[in-house]
């Protein structure tokens, strides 16, 4: 069945380090490709998207880019902050279908 | 425009009890989802509606869980006789068309306990 698979956390950095979450997917077709933030105590919100293949969605700073040809989509930030600090989801749309597929998230903490 | 409301944000219910989630979607949007999240796991998809109908319920445990979302008012999702296993934050999303690559938004959660 269609699964994610994320890096496994916890990922400590300092203030101002390159960021790197790694996420694969398999799927049958061609899904929608997300990465969604969740702050503690809060619900998600998505963070970006991409819906086709060398797709890169982008916003506030992270990229991740649609990698048919490896099955990813690692999400990537040049300079983190310590506000970045939450746990980071990767997820696919199933083609055809309505629901989302979740990695199990990777929980973040940048220190100053 | 407000976001996906979701109440009560915590719940704590005694083992037997009925646990009772509400979500109220975005103005406009008519497609709710269920989602479960287990400590330190993932979401797991369970249920899918639109106005009173049931879409896709493959992700739903068959028995003691039901959903709805009637022509007004809020989707419920209704956990009966409740066991320590079913504590975990439950998340409803919502979207405005059941076309692909629409944006599902969600509510903060409910915090479901069972003690």
């Amino acid at each position: 069945g269609d699964s994610v698979t994320q890096m496994e956390g916890p990922v400590t950095l300092s203030e101002e380090a390159f960021l790197t979450i790694n996420c694969t997917y398999t799927a049958t077709g061609y899904p929608s490709l997300f990465w969604y933030v969740q702050y503690p105590g809060e619900g998600l919100q998505l963070l970006l998207k991409a819906t086709k293949a060398d797709d890169k969605g982008s916003n506030k700073g992270f990229e991740a880019t649609y990698r048919k040809e490896t099955t990813s989509f690692h999400l990537e930030k040049g300079s983190v902050q310590v506000s970045d600090s939450a746990v980071y989801f990767c997820a696919l749309e199933i083609q055809g279908a309505q629901k989302l597929v979740f990695g199990q998230g990777t929980r973040l903490t940048i220190n100053p | 425009n407000a976001g996906v409301m979701q109440n009560p944000r915590h719940l704590v219910r005694r083992r037997g009890q009925e646990a009772r989630l509400r979500c109220s979607p975005m103005k406009g949007h008519s497609h709710v989802y269920w989602y479960r999240q287990l400590p330190e796991e993932g979401l797991k998809f369970m249920v899918y509606l639109q106005k009173e109908n049931i879409i896709d319920e493959s992700g739903m445990p068959k028995e003691r869980f039901s959903a709805e979302f009637p022509k007004e008012g809020p989707s419920i999702l209704r956990i009966q006789q409740v066991v320590r296993g079913d504590s975990a934050a439950y998340f409803c999303a919502s979207s405005p068309l059941a076309v692909r690559q629409e944006t599902q938004y969600f509510g903060p959660g409910t915090r479901l306990l069972v003690l």
